[in-house]
Order: C-alpha cells, then structure tokens, then sequence
C-alpha cells in the first residue's frame, strides 16, 4: 500500500519536544520529507530524506526513521511551529508523490 | 529571489475544462522538474501531477488521470495544468512546487478553483 497514516493533533508546551509520527509500507523503501503548512501559506519543506533541513530551517527540527515509521521531532517548540505537518515521500522512479493526512500541531 | 506564481483559478461548472498557470522568475526554469500539488478546502494535501525536466516525462495521481494534461513551456518560464470533466471534487486550492531532486523546495500561493453549478 501506498498510503501514510499521521495522528491528525498533538500539542506540546512551549518550550518542549513533540514528536511527530507517519506510518506506511511504503516507508520502508523510500525516505519521508516532511512538510509545515501554516494557514493561509504554501506548505514549506522542512526535512527532507529523512534527515535533512533545507537551508533557513531551524536545527530545532529533526528527522528519523524505523521500519515503517517516520518521525518529525521538534526540539524546544516555539510558538511560530504551531502548523500543520505532513509527512510525504517520493517514489523517483514515476514521479510520484504521496502526502500524509497531516498532523496539527498546537503550542500551549 | 525564486518565485512561483500561479493563474488561471475561477468558478467553473461541472463538466467543465479549466487551465491553470505557473509563472516562474529567479531561477532556470528549464533546469528543473515541477509539480501540482492541490488542497481542498479545510482538508490535506493531494498530489496531482509531475513534469520532468525537459518535458518528456508526466505523471499523474489517480484521482485526476485522463481527465488533467500537465504541461511547461521553457521559453516563457511557465507550467500548465490543463483540467477537463471538472467535478465539484476538484475544487480546491492548486499549488504548483518545483523539484529540486529530493523535494518540493519552492511553492506559489496557490490559485482557487471552484467547480459548482
């Protein structure tokens, strides 16, 4: 199957760490990436294959992954990370992408 | 500074065909693979299509095969989405990215596309 599964809120308290889970087969075989949508925004990339920042993208986020999970950790969250998270991940091979259900994430 | 701006949204009734555009400014746009990307209102994000660099390769997600032809013309820095039998299932916010390779690193602010009689 190629679909992911994301729990769709969590929240954390200002300051914290929350983690951020995404579950597929399909993870086994390639990298997530993960995207932040605030509202009224384009999504941003924020991680990509696996571990990775795009340049700009705080060091608080943070990428892994395990079998067929995928996890986003922001460390220290601040109020400006409240948005939505969504895993993805890319099969090269026929272009396509496949976007997790999201995760909203609320800083208290 | 890299740049993406879509056109092209509106009202549009059931059955009905639509073309979106992409203009791109700040970088070459010919060296690069695009994507449409869309989000219906209040809900997740849904991919739609990819063009390749060079625009020999498409691909399309299921919901919208046969129905969408992705397209781009390097010479005016400019993808296309060219939308056929519009159901009110398509409406939604349509956002095109480009691919850096190993990820959509660069979005416009989306274009609105209503299907509704």
């Amino acid at each position: 199957s190629s679909e992911l599964t994301q729990d769709p809120a969590v929240s954390v308290a200002l300051g914290q760490t929350v983690r951020i889970t995404c579950q597929g087969d399909s993870l086994r075989n390639f990298y997530a990436s993960w995207y932040q949508q605030k509202p009224g925004q384009a999504p941003l990339l924020v991680i990509f294959d696996k571990n990775n920042r795009p340049s700009g993208i705080p060091d608080r986020f943070s990428g892994s992954s395990s079998g067929n999970t995928a996890s986003l950790t922001i460390t220290g969250a601040q109020a400006e990370d409240e948005a939505d998270y969504f895993c993805n991940f890319r099969d090269s091979s026929n272009m396509h992408y496949v976007f997790g259900p999201g995760t909203k994430v609320t800083v208290l | 500074q890299v740049q993406l701006v879509e056109s092209g949204g509106g009202v549009v009734q059931p059955g009905g065909s639509l073309r979106l555009s992409c203009a791109a400014s700040g970088f070459t746009f010919n060296a690069y693979s695009f994507h449409w990307v869309r989000q219906a209102p209040g809900k997740g994000l849904e991919w739609v299509a990819a063009i390749s660099y060079g625009g020999n390769k498409n691909s399309y997600g299921d919901s919208v095969k046969g129905r969408f032809t992705i397209s781009r013309d390097d010479s005016r820095n400019t993808l296309y989405l060219h939308m056929d039998s519009l159901s009110p299932d398509d409406t939604a916010i349509y956002f095109c990215a480009r691919d850096f390779g190993i990820g959509l690193d660069s979005w416009g602010q989306g274009t609105l596309v209503t299907v509704s009689s």
